[in-house]
């Protein structure tokens, strides 16, 4: 079976300041790896993915993610937040060709 | 609408009744999936469809929860004798093919409350 831990429930961060968001998985098979993000008031959406190739993965809005096999990790990176960024972020896997496990969440906040 | 549309958006109900929530995917979505949410949680597979059939009911909790797609384009979930337990966000998304195309489109939710 498989399992997506985010170790960090809230994360408060200052704008324009780094943040990291911390996610590991545990699989006995090759996966796919996903961040979604929840506005406020707003559905789960797609942030990026990692289904195969350059471990190095981005969004539109300056977010990446390495996908680090040998430490099953999947980390969230930002170099500069701002206010907009203030969301839920959802870490998930998927063994290929099946159903799409998530985290349960950080809340990242910014702080002015 | 061009997005997943989930109805009703709010359901109270008092313990030991039957609900039904309704999905209707993005049009020409083969997959679609219900999970479900509960304060503080991450969504909670439930159950996935290609076309009309399910393909892994894996996550549905007991016989009290059961699912449709007659015509695999809109979804009902069904949850009979409700418990308070059941208060939660149910989810519904779908995929143009299914989980390896690796992107899910999710609809707003159904916040389900049990009196």
């Amino acid at each position: 079976a498989q399992s997506v831990t985010q170790l960090d429930s809230q994360v408060p961060v200052f704008e324009e300041a780094p943040v990291e968001l911390r996610c590991n998985y545990s699989s006995s098979v090759s996966v796919y790896l996903f961040w979604y993000v929840q506005y406020p008031n707003q559905g789960l959406q797609l942030l990026l993915k990692y289904l195969s190739g350059s471990t190095l993965v981005e969004s539109i809005n300056g977010f990446e993610a390495e996908f680090n096999k040998s430490q099953t990790s999947f980390h969230l990176r930002k170099p500069s937040v701002h206010i907009s960024d203030t969301a839920e972020y959802f870490c998930a896997v998927s063994p290929r060709d099946d159903k799409i496990i998530f985290g349960k969440g950080t809340r990242l906040h910014i702080l002015p | 609408g061009a997005g997943v549309s989930q109805t009703p958006s709010n359901k109270v109900t008092e313990k030991g009744k039957y609900v039904e929530l309704r999905c209707d995917p993005i049009s020409g979505h083969t997959a679609l999936y219900w999970y479900r949410q509960s304060l503080g949680q991450g969504p909670e597979f439930l159950i996935y469809f290609q076309g009309t059939g399910a393909a892994d009911d894996s996550g549905l909790p007991n016989d009290r929860f059961f699912a449709v797609r007659p015509e695999g384009s809109v979804s009902t979930l069904k949850i009979q004798r409700t418990e308070r337990g059941d208060s939660a966000v149910y989810l519904c998304a779908s995929s143009p093919t299914g989980p390896n195309t690796g992107e899910l489109f999710f609809g707003e939710g159904s916040r389900l409350t049990v009196l």
